[in-house]
């Protein structure tokens, strides 16, 4: 089945740890993102990526970083940095610029400092 | 930059009533208007989308309204059902040189059996 996978689905980090969420799409996307869900804030954009090799930042980029080596993965690294890490995390893909943007969306990571 | 409100911010009703769910967009040339329901421990999933220049859109129980001039759009669920209860999310987006999709706070939908 074609779909978007996020692992793990649960993670704890202590404090000063860097900690990196899996993200994987079999649906031949050429866009990836990840957002961070806080209770009453909706879905704040992290990061994205429109192709391999190339990223761009969102609107709270500070305290993450990604790579997108390949097209089928775009893993996501908490960095010690993040002041306040502690959120749910979705990773999402879509097809580029074809007129239709609807996002898949994988099942999240519920990230906890400990 | 785009901003996009939602209310009510949590929405209780009787099952078989109607459910309502409003939303306003701030940029004008935003020209997408996806919804997505959540579920418990889940991601978003799309339930319905609806384009500038289209002014309603229905699938099944589902419906959404456009007004641009007002900036407005709106979910409706007819004949709710207790499997209808999620976290509803309005969103807008541009296609501009990326397709940035800002999302609105969302909605906790609690339908009573």
């Amino acid at each position: 089945d074609g779909g978007i996978t996020q692992s793990p689905k649960y993670l704890f980090r202590k404090e000063g740890q860097n900690v990196t969420l899996s993200c994987e799409q079999n649906l031949n996307h050429d866009a990836m993102y990840w957002y961070r869900q806080d209770p009453g804030q909706g879905l704040r954009l992290i990061y994205y990526s429109q192709i391999v090799n190339d990223f761009q930042k969102g609107d709270i980029a500070e305290g993450y970083s990604v790579s997108r080596e390949k097209k089928e993965s775009f893993p996501l690294t908490v960095t010690s940095a993040q002041k306040n890490p502690t959120a749910f995390y979705l990773c999402a893909s879509s097809h580029w610029g074809q007129g239709n943007t609807e996002a898949f969306f994988g099942q999240g990571t519920r990230l906890t400092v400990v | 930059g785009e901003n996009v409100e939602q209310h009510p911010s949590t929405l209780s009703v009787q099952e078989g009533d109607s459910a309502v769910i409003k939303c306003t967009y701030s940029d004008s040339a935003s020209n997408y208007f996806p919804w997505y329901k959540q579920e418990l421990g889940k991601g978003p999933q799309l339930i319905i989308d609806i384009r500038s220049n289209v002014g309603e859109k229905k699938d099944q129980r589902i419906a959404v309204t456009l007004n641009k001039t007002a900036k407005h759009f709106s979910l409706h669920i007819t004949e709710t059902q207790p499997e209808d209860s999620a976290v509803y999310f309005c969103a807008a987006s541009m296609r501009t040189s990326y397709d940035k999709v800002i999302f609105g706070p969302g909605t906790s939908l609690s339908v009573i059996p």
